[in-house]
C-alpha cells in the first residue's frame, strides 16, 4: 500500500479516444507531479502541482491537460494521443518545499495507443 | 542543467553476494539524493533518503551513501536475495530545481538462486 492509488492500471486507446488518467493520495501531501516513463529513457517529469496550482509544465504537448480539484486528486485528460505516447505514467506526491523529504510514487496506468 | 547517471546499467549475481550499485551526478549543488527500487511494469518504491548534509543512510540491508562535492552515491545490498531484483533509480532534488527529481536510467539487477 504505497498511498498514492493511480486508475486505470491499463488503458488502450485509439488516436482519436479522449480519456482521462487519475491520481488520488491520502498522504497529506501538498504536492503532486504527472511523470511519463518510456522504454530505455529516463523518467520525464512532466507537470508539477503546488497546493492545487501548476507550478511547472515541462513543454508537454497540449494533448496532454493536467488537472488538480484538490490536493489529493490529480487528473490527466488524454485526447487525440499520438503512438508514441505509449508509456507508463506515473503518479507521485510529496510535501513541497526545498527540504521536501521523499516522493511517493503510485502504481502507474501503462498507456498504450493504437 | 543537472545529469544523472547510474553504472552498470545491469548486473547479475549469485544470491548472497554484496554489491554496490553507482550514481554519479553533474552539479553538486543538491539538497538531496533519493534511491528507488521499480518492479517490472510497477510504480518507484522509495528505499532511501539521504539529505545532503549526511553522508549515508542505513535501512536493513541497504546502505547508501552519499559524496556531494564529488557529485557520487553508492548503494550498497549485503547478503542479495532473489526478491531483491529490480530497477534500482537512483534521483537527486537540486538547489536550483525546487522539490523536482532528476533521474538517472536505473541499474536493472538480478539475482539468482
Amino acid at each position: 500500500e504505497t498511498g498514492v492509488t493511480q486508475t486505470p492500471r491499463h488503458l488502450v486507446m485509439g488516436m482519436t479516444n479522449k480519456k482521462s488518467l487519475k491520481c488520488e493520495q491520502h498522504l497529506g501531501h501538498n504536492a503532486m507531479y504527472w511523470y511519463k516513463q518510456s522504454a530505455k529513457k529516463p523518467l520525464e517529469l512532466m507537470f508539477v502541482y503546488s497546493l492545487e496550482e501548476r507550478v511547472e509544465n515541462n513543454s508537454v504537448p497540449s494533448r496532454f491537460s493536467p488537472e488538480c480539484p484538490n490536493s489529493s486528486h490529480l487528473f490527466l485528460h488524454l485526447h487525440t494521443l499520438q503512438p508514441e505516447d505509449s508509456a507508463l505514467y506515473l503518479c507521485a506526491s510529496s510535501r513541497e518545499g526545498y527540504d521536501t523529504g521523499e516522493l511517493f510514487f503510485g502504481e502507474g496506468s501503462r498507456l498504450t495507443v493504437l | 542543467k543537472q545529469e544523472v547517471t547510474q553504472i552498470p546499467a545491469a548486473l547479475s549475481v549469485p544470491e548472497g553476494e554484496n554489491l554496490v550499485l553507482n550514481c554519479s551526478f553533474t552539479d553538486s549543488a543538491i539538497y538531496n539524493l533519493q534511491w528507488f527500487r521499480q518492479d517490472p511494469g510497477k510504480g518507484l518504491t522509495s528505499l532511501l533518503l539521504i539529505q545532503s548534509s549526511q553522508r549515508e543512510q542505513t535501512s536493513g540491508r541497504l546502505n547508501a551513501s552519499l559524496d556531494k562535492s564529488s557529485g557520487r552515491s553508492t548503494l550498497y545490498i549485503a547478503a542479495s536475495q532473489p526478491g531483491d531484483s529490480a530497477t534500482y533509480l537512483c534521483a537527486v532534488v537540486g538547489e536550483t530545481s525546487g522539490s523536482r527529481l532528476t533521474f538517472g536510467e536505473g541499474t536493472q539487477l538480478t539475482v539468482n538462486p
